[in-house]
């Protein structure tokens, strides 16, 4: 069964450092994501992206963070500079244009900020 | 604002217990409902998801859900639980009309940690 690949799968970075959070999302899908969820919190979508360009963004989704497709397979979410409360799992997912089919999620970044 | 909410944040049962974990979102309109698990350490894996249809949906792992509209409802039932239905529980909407307008972000609620004990 395809597979949504993220990578790291754990982060420990200094605030105010630079992060870039990696995922590898299926490839025949269309939309990508980033959701994250803070320690002991319910999972919060960031942000949304098709066609080359956001879609959809949270109000979380600030100008702290951005997102990037550099290549025909890979998804980024770049953190410019990390703050305590950033520290959260971070997972993308994505979905065909069709979301009777799911959406799939990968199995997380979890950031840590110290 | 959407609003998705499990009421439940904690459940422990016996094995072979029932198991129903509740899910109610407060917007009308014609919604599309899913029911995630996260197992220890694991990502969000789709247990079942309701479009249309039967209101009764059957997923995977003996889990099955049942949509209620006018309760604004979607309940996550098993009929026994085993110890490895340990587990958080994440229900999650989408309304239709944001979908044919191109949106797709999910909705979560705020999860229900299950602890099954042998």
């Amino acid at each position: 069964e395809p597979e949504v690949t993220q990578t790291p799968s754990h982060q420990v970075t200094q605030m105010g450092q630079e992060v870039i959070l990696r995922c590898v999302p299926i490839s025949n899908h269309l939309y990508f994501y980033w959701y994250r969820q803070i320690l002991g919190q319910k999972v919060e979508f960031l942000v949304s992206f098709y066609n080359n360009e956001i879609s959809e963004k949270s109000e979380i989704f600030d100008d702290q963070f951005s997102v990037e497709r550099p290549d025909g397979s890979n998804f980024t979410l770049k953190i410019r500079s990390t703050k305590l409360e950033d520290s959260a799992m971070y997972f993308c997912a994505s979905s065909a244009w069709d979301t009777k089919y799911g959406y799939t999620f990968g199995s997380g970044t979890r950031l840590t900020v110290v | 604002a959407q609003s998705v909410s499990q009421h439940n944040h904690h459940v422990i049962l016996s094995e072979a217990a029932s198991l129903e974990l509740g899910c109610n979102y407060s917007y009308g309109g014609t919604v599309n409902l899913f029911w995630y698990v996260q197992y220890p350490g694991q990502h969000l894996q789709l247990l079942l998801k309701y479009f249309s249809g039967d209101p009764l949906v059957k997923g995977i792992k003996g889990f099955e859900a049942e949509f209620i509209k006018s309760k604004f409802s979607f309940n996550l039932r098993k009929p026994s639980v085993q110890w490895s239905d340990t587990a958080e529980y994440f229900c999650a909407v989408i309304r239709k009309s944001e979908m044919d307008t191109g949106r797709r972000a999910l909705t979560f609620g705020s999860g229900t940690r299950l602890q099954v004990q042998p």
